[in-house]
């Protein structure tokens, strides 16, 4: 069974700060990685992907990849009381399949 | 708004009722997918379909069956609803079979089988 792993949290950090999300993934043939919005009570929106190992930006969010740790975060900048929300982690493997994370709960806290 | 309608948005069964969840995308995407979310198990695929006039089971396709009626709607159908399929279903679509830019999901269907 391939897995992705998050923190569950909740991950609470005040306004203007940075916030880190992490997750991590078992199947080493991995192609891509994406990064899910969900609010409470709504349905997931895509926020960035990355397929290449480093960063990638994206206005205040940053998704970072490293391959040799199978291992793909996502950092938000200035830290909004609206990015208050649960953020999935989606892995896409050799077969074409998603795999997804249950989610980490951020809280920015004015 | 371009995007995916999903049908009803609320329902309560009693177990053993049968009904069918409705999904549309207006972006001509060619691959549509049904996920289960149920809390601390994250997002499970039910059945996908890749293309037009095909369709896969996904990783827990008991109890369910589905239908791609057209490029356009993919409907998923509970024969003999049971308590253990109360959770949330979301409709996704995406241009291909691999998502190269992720899924597009529907706002979801709030399912309670009692």
């Amino acid at each position: 069974q391939k897995e992705v792993e998050q923190n569950s949290g909740p991950l609470s950090v005040p306004e203007g700060a940075i916030a880190s999300l992490n997750c991590t993934y078992s199947d080493r043939g991995s192609q891509s990685f994406f990064w899910y919005r969900q609010y409470s009570g709504k349905s997931p929106e895509l926020i960035m992907f990355i397929y290449s190992n480093g960063d990638k930006e994206d206005g205040r969010f940053t998704a970072q990849l490293n391959k040799a740790s199978q291992y793909v975060s996502l950092l938000i900048r200035d830290s909004q009381p609206s990015d208050s929300a649960t953020y999935l982690c989606a892995v896409r493997d050799t077969g074409n399949q998603f795999y997804f994370g249950t989610g980490t709960s951020l809280t920015v806290i004015p | 708004n371009a995007g995916v309608t999903q049908t009803p948005k609320f329902q309560v069964l009693k177990t053993g009722q049968s009904m069918t969840l409705q999904c549309a995308q207006d972006m001509n995407h060619n691959s549509m997918y049904w996920y289960r979310q149920d809390p601390g198990m994250g997002l499970r695929l039910i059945y996908y379909s890749a293309s037009e006039g095909t369709t896969d089971k996904g990783e827990v396709p008991n109890g369910y069956n589905v239908s791609r009626l057209n490029k356009r709607e993919f409907s998923l159908r509970l024969e003999s609803a049971a308590p253990s399929q109360t959770s949330v279903y979301f409709c996704a679509s995406s241009e291909r079979w691999g998502a190269t830019y992720g899924y597009t999901f529907g706002s979801g269907t709030r399912l309670t089988v009692v």
